[in-house]
């Protein structure tokens, strides 16, 4: 198993540019999610899925897109990249239900210029 | 709103020394989990131990240990016999075991320093 895999590792956006950030798993999990992290603010829950065609909002959801027509894959979109979005992005899975743990990518370090 | 407070941004231990790392909750649930995940240089976020809220006992995880306290809504972590490895960012969390959101809910993080 790969486990979660996240695309890009890196990225450098300009303002009002738009783009995907890539998240798979492999494990057939039907809980995905997305984080954002910056400094001094832990993770911060942006969308959330429970299943293929399943989506709701986190945290802070403004300024970015989701969807989920399979169970592996959930990007995420940037419709128009603010430099207020630049973060550590972390894509997360893991069966729902009793106590699962929960898999974490590694993370994509996104700089908005 | 559930909500985690970490109220120590950085600490210090000198190796072989034993460290706690404090975390307060705030919720009306009855039924949830508690964790604690490292976060190395490395970026991977690891799950260091969890908490079953129904549960008395403190979970063990061989040199990492918590203090459950369900009353007063805290769940310290304590590292012992530190070692240089264990350097890292400490996050506590919360998950509900009633909303079906399955949301998890994290702390801003403790930043452990290991002296050598």
């Amino acid at each position: 198993n790969a486990g979660v895999t996240q695309t890009p590792k890196f990225q450098v956006l300009k303002t009002g540019q738009s783009m995907t950030l890539q998240c798979a798993q492999d494990m057939n999990h039907e809980y995905m999610s997305w984080y954002r992290q910056d400094p001094g603010m832990g993770l911060r829950l942006i969308h959330y899925s429970v299943g293929a065609g399943i989506t709701d909002q986190g945290e802070v959801p403004n300024g970015y897109n989701v969807s989920r027509s399979t169970t592996e894959d959930f990007p995420l979109r940037l419709l128009s990249a603010a430099p207020s979005q630049t973060s550590v992005y972390f894509c997360a899975s893991r069966r729902l239900g009793s106590s699962y743990e929960q898999y974490f990518g590694p993370g994509t370090r996104l700089t908005v210029t | 709103a559930q909500t985690v407070t970490q109220s120590q941004p950085e600490m210090s231990v000198q190796e072989a020394e034993t460290v706690t790392l404090s975390c307060t909750y705030d919720t009306s649930e009855s039924d949830y989990y508690l964790f604690w995940y490292k976060q190395p240089p490395s970026r991977q976020m690891i799950l260091v131990i969890r908490q079953e809220a129904y549960k008395q006992q403190n979970a063990t995880e061989n040199r990492f240990s918590v203090n459950f306290q369900k009353a007063a809504k805290s769940f310290s972590l304590k590292i012992s016999d530190s070692q240089l490895g264990d350097a890292a960012m400490y996050f506590c969390a919360y998950r509900s075991r009633v909303n079906r959101d399955d949301k998890i809910i994290f702390g801003k993080g403790t930043r452990l320093h290991i002296l050598p």
